[in-house]
Parts: C-alpha cells; structure tokens; sequence
C-alpha cells in the first residue's frame, strides 16, 4: 500500500508569483484536505475535496485553490504569492468516514 | 470561535509518565485525536475519542470530557524516540480538523 506523497518537497517562489503543489492520496482514500502548518504552529486547514467536489473550506482567502481528479490525486495552487505564504503545506487522505487522517511529507515553500 | 490550547513544552525523563493536556472553546464536533509530529516529519495519528473516557492504544492513552471541554494525551514509558510535538485536534463532519497550538515534548535519559 502506498502512503500519501507530495512534490515538489522544497519550492522558493518570489512574492506575486503563481504556485501549483501537488498530493497524491494513499490507495483508496477519496478525501483529500490541505493544510498550512507555520513554522512552530499547528496545521491550519484550508479546505478538502471529496470526489472531486470542494467539501468544506478554512478561513483561506480566495487565492487559495485546488483541484482533485478522478484518481483522487489533487493540487493546491496559491496565486499572488506573499510573504506570510511561506510555510509547510501538508496535505492528509481519509478514507470514506474515516477518521484517521494519513499525511504526506509536505512541500516546504519558502516566497522571497 | 474555535482554540484549543495545550502547553508550549513539556520535558521528562526516560521511563517516566507524562500526560499533555487540551482545552478547548469549541463546540459541534465529532471527536478529539491526538497527532505526533517529529521535526521536518509529517503528523502521524495517535489516537481519536469520540465518546467521554479513556482510550488505550499501547503506551498511549488519550482521555476526553465534553462536559469540561478537556482531553489529554498520556504517554507511558517513555523512550527518547517519543521526543516530537504533539497535537490535538478536534475532528468536524466532512473529517476536517482543526489543531491544538501544539506541545513539544523532550525527553532525557
């Protein structure tokens, strides 16, 4: 069984730039959440997909988007990069009610 | 609005009990985990309270009380490898989650 991966795992991006991280969820999960997770701070949700549909969403302004296809893959894009965008994004799949979140080694981003 | 709150750090010994406590000012949700996470790692799950009262999962036990809008997480025996943060977090329909502001945990030999 594979675990949840993500790439790229460092990026560093200039503030306005355009960013697309992407997740690829552990075999038969088909819901896909995306978080924030500041140094020395707790993950932030931002928001999940579940078949493809957006299922619920943080308190993330509208720059903040994402995608999950049919094979339940998904990709968090962030426009009009800032500075206080610099974190590490993690994304996590469930399975159908479940309530075990498995995470990815997340994508350090660091805007300059 | 939705906090939880645990403290910043927490050192113990080899061996020993140690027990990280949340509070929260929250409401509606489905359950309370616990999540471990190791410096540069990704967070692993530990363990869930969906009822009041003790769940047991080897070395670690997590509590929660709805009533006193408390949990905790209890680790025992602890060994050097148990050095890391550790999260709570409460779990929402659509199995989102929001976290605790974490505690880091260091243990000596």
């Amino acid at each position: 069984e594979t675990g949840v991966t993500q790439s790229p795992t460092h990026l560093i991006k200039t503030r306005g730039q355009q960013v697309t991280l992407r997740c690829s969820s552990q075999s038969g999960h088909n819901t896909v959440s995306w978080y924030q997770q500041a140094l020395g701070q707790g993950p932030q949700f931002i928001f999940q997909y579940y078949r493809e549909e957006e299922n619920g969403r943080g308190n993330f302004p509208p720059r903040f988007s994402g995608l999950q296809f049919p094979n339940y893959s998904s990709e968090l894009n962030v426009n009009a990069l800032e500075l206080d965008d610099s974190a590490l994004y993690l994304c996590a799949s469930t399975e159908a009610s479940g309530y075990e979140q498995y995470f990815g080694p997340g994508t350090r981003l660091t805007v300059t | 609005g939705q906090s939880l709150e645990q403290p910043s750090e927490v050192t113990a010994v080899e061996g020993a009990i140690v027990q990280i406590n949340c509070t929260y000012q929250t409401s509606g949700f489905y359950g309370l985990s616990w999540y471990q996470q190791h410096d540069g790692g990704a967070p692993t799950f530990l363990s869930y309270n969906a009822l009041d009262g003790l769940e047991e999962t080897g070395r670690f036990s997590s509590f929660l009380s709805r009533s006193d809008s408390y949990g905790y997480l209890l680790l025992q025996e602890l060994q050097m490898k148990d050095s890391a943060s550790y999260f709570c977090a409460v779990r929402y329909n659509t199995d989102k989650l929001i976290f605790g502001t974490g505690t880091r945990l260091q243990v000596f030999p």
